[in-house]
């Protein structure tokens, strides 16, 4: 089974500023099968990068992915109001798991 | 657009079996895997297991490896619905309970809202 181990747990920013997630995976994640949800209370997670990098369709372009083998990034260029959250990475190139999350919230 | 359903009876006793359906509603389930996944209070995603329909007679299925065997998953693609079996549950396996779709591009791309399943007596 791959862990992914993402940091920090918590991540406190202003709006306007820039948040760098981090998942680190216990053995590499094959041709870069992972994906980047959000997550807010009460609401189910919102897929918002597969493939290590690519966005999916509707999703801003200040979210941006990336990596390979077992260390990605998921960095926020500007954050907006809306994007204070709970984001989990998760790995599809064995039998998926999911990391713990990483919450960013309001400084 | 594709949207899922999950129900199921909100509180099981441990010990005993949970049930929980999903409705896919806006698509066929066919040529696709659809997972469960479960969210603890307060904690992570955990996948559960998928099941994948090739036709409309047979569904292939695979599970966690640290729940397979308490788990079954099926499905009627005459109702457009797959359904979750739990054996044995205990407090540990009080979660929010998600169905969900695996996109063809990688990730989980369409889920349910969520039910809250507790094991309690």
């Amino acid at each position: 089974e791959i862990v992914l181990t993402q940091s920090p747990g918590t991540l406190s920013l202003s709006p306007g500023e820039r948040a760098t997630l981090s998942c680190t995976a216990s053995q590499s994640v094959s041709s870069n099968f992972l994906a980047w949800y959000q997550q807010k209370p009460g609401q189910a997670p919102r897929l918002l990068i597969y493939g290590a990098s690519t966005r999916v369709t509707g999703i801003p372009d200040r979210f941006s992915g990336s990596g390979s083998g077992t260390d990605f990034t998921l960095t926020i260029s500007r954050l907006e109001p809306e994007d204070f959250a709970v984001y989990s990475c998760q790995q599809y190139g064995s039998s998926p798991t999911f990391g713990q999350g990483t919450k960013v919230e309001v400084k | 657009q594709v949207q899922l359903q999950e129900s199921g009876p909100g509180l099981v006793k441990p010990s005993e079996t949970l049930s929980l359906t999903c409705t896919v509603s806006g698509g066929s389930i066919i040529n696709y895997y659809w997972s469960w996944i479960r969210q603890p209070p307060g904690k992570g995603l955990e996948w559960i297991g998928y099941i994948y329909y090739s036709d409309s007679s047979s569904g292939s299925t695979n599970g966690n490896p640290h729940l397979k065997r308490r788990v079954t998953i099926s499905g009627d693609t005459s109702k457009n619905q797959f359904s979750l079996n739990m054996s044995s549950v205990t407090a540990a396996d009080t979660a929010v309970y998600y169905c969900a779709r695996d996109g063809v591009s990688g990730g989980f791309d369409i889920w349910g809202q969520g039910t809250m399943l507790t094991v309690s007596s």
